[in-house]
Parts: C-alpha cells; structure tokens; sequence
C-alpha cells in the first residue's frame, strides 16, 4: 500500500516550453503534498507543500510564478515548470501524506532537462 | 537552524561485510529521525525512523540505526550487505509529529563490490 505514482518519469523539452509533472496517490487520499527538488549529488530540498483544496506553501527562494503547483483533488498535485530554462533541469521527487502525523510516501521522480 | 551532515559521500564495502553510514543532525528542539533508500531513478523508500522509546530502531533489508541524543546522532548499520543494498542512503529529521517538513542530508552512496 502507499503508492505514489510520478508521470512522466523523463522529459526533456525545449528552452521556453512549460512542463507539467502529475504526482497521483494510488491507494490513499493525500490531504497534503510535497515537491521536491534534487540536483546531482546532492540533496533533496524541499521546494512547497501542497494541501488539497488551498494554495501551495513554497519554500524561501522558490519563485511560485515559475513553479506553478495545483492540488485539486485528494489525489492528484501537479508541478507545472513554466518557461523552463537549462537551469530548471533537475530530479523532481513528490510525496504524499494521508493525514498529519502519517509519514511521507515518496514518489520514484521525474528527471527534468531542458534543452 | 537545523541541519543534517552526513560526513560521508561515498562508502564503499565488500559484500557480506558490515557497514556504518553516519548522520549527525543540529537542531535546538527535539527532532524525528530517518533513513531513507533511493535507488537510481527512483523516489525514496522509508528504512526507518525514530520518534521516541527505544534508541534503537530497527527497520526494513536488515537495517537498523541507533539514536544518540548526547552525540547528536543517528547512524545507520547493517552487519552484512549484500549487492542489492548498492543506492543513495539519506538521513532526515522532522521537527514535528507531523512530519510538515523534512531536513535531508546530502546522502551517502553504498556501493558493495562483490
């Protein structure tokens, strides 16, 4: 159980283009969503937190206009990257939370490269 | 301001031998510990995690990890890998039963050569 799906798991785009990457809950309704953000060799920073229904909380230094997040249902959270550039390339990893004080349930990640 | 260090980036170990991977974490409150697995171009899986009670924690593939307040640590052990246990090993602390938000460290990689 707790299986979080990431789609799609590879993208690789133009300069300019947006990109939107689904984080879909399984087998359990996630009433809160996290995305983030992981470069080579280094860790994962968490970017925003998503709860359903409400806007997303991002992180200090993550530009919400250029890292859209939609969580509309208990569901389903997007990341919407728009007009990406080579320097938004990256590993992009969701998890999902059944309720407050339920562990996160990591997605396997889309990795992300812009031409 | 919290932080995990994970002195190691690279840990390499001959398969059936043991292996300690180190986490030292900073922070004023009391936190919630965790290991997680990450295989290459794959999300992260829970090995497991303190929260409170005994200092030793064990969890999943064999791994167990010990909770040292007074060092500020929570190192992960395993006495004999095998080649499956190759992959990303990151340390996490929360700073609430909620589990809003996690600090990672930087991770350490596990190779196991045969």
């Amino acid at each position: 159980g707790a299986v979080v799906s990431q789609h799609p798991s590879w993208v690789i785009c133009k300069s300019g283009t947006s990109v939107k990457i689904e984080c879909r809950s399984l087998d359990f309704q996630a009433t809160t969503m996290f995305w983030y953000r992981q470069f080579p060799k280094k860790s994962l920073m968490l970017m925003a937190t998503s709860n359903e229904g409400s806007k997303a909380t991002y992180e200090q230094g993550v530009e919400k206009d250029k890292f859209l997040i939609n969580h509309a249902s208990l569901t389903l959270s997007t990341l919407t990257v728009t007009s990406a550039h080579p320097e938004d390339s990256s590993f992009y990893i969701c998890s999902a939370r059944p309720q407050a004080g339920a562990p996160q349930h990591f997605g396997d990640g889309t990795r992300l490269s812009i031409l | 301001a919290q932080s995990v260090t994970q002195l190691d980036s690279q840990v390499p170990v001959f398969e059936e031998a043991p292996v300690e991977l180190r986490c030292n974490y900073s922070s004023s409150v009391s936190v919630y510990l965790f290991w997680y697995v990450q295989y290459p171009n794959q999300g992260l899986q829970l090995l497991l995690k303190y929260l409170s009670g005994s200092t030793l924690v064990k969890g999943i593939n064999g791994f167990e990890a010990e909770f040292n307040k007074s060092q500020t640590s929570f190192h992960l052990r395993k006495p004999s890998v095998h080649i499956s246990d190759t992959a990303e090993y990151f340390c996490a602390v929360s700073l609430s039963a909620n589990f809003n938000k996690f600090y990672f460290g930087s991770g350490t990689k596990l190779n196991v050569k045969p």
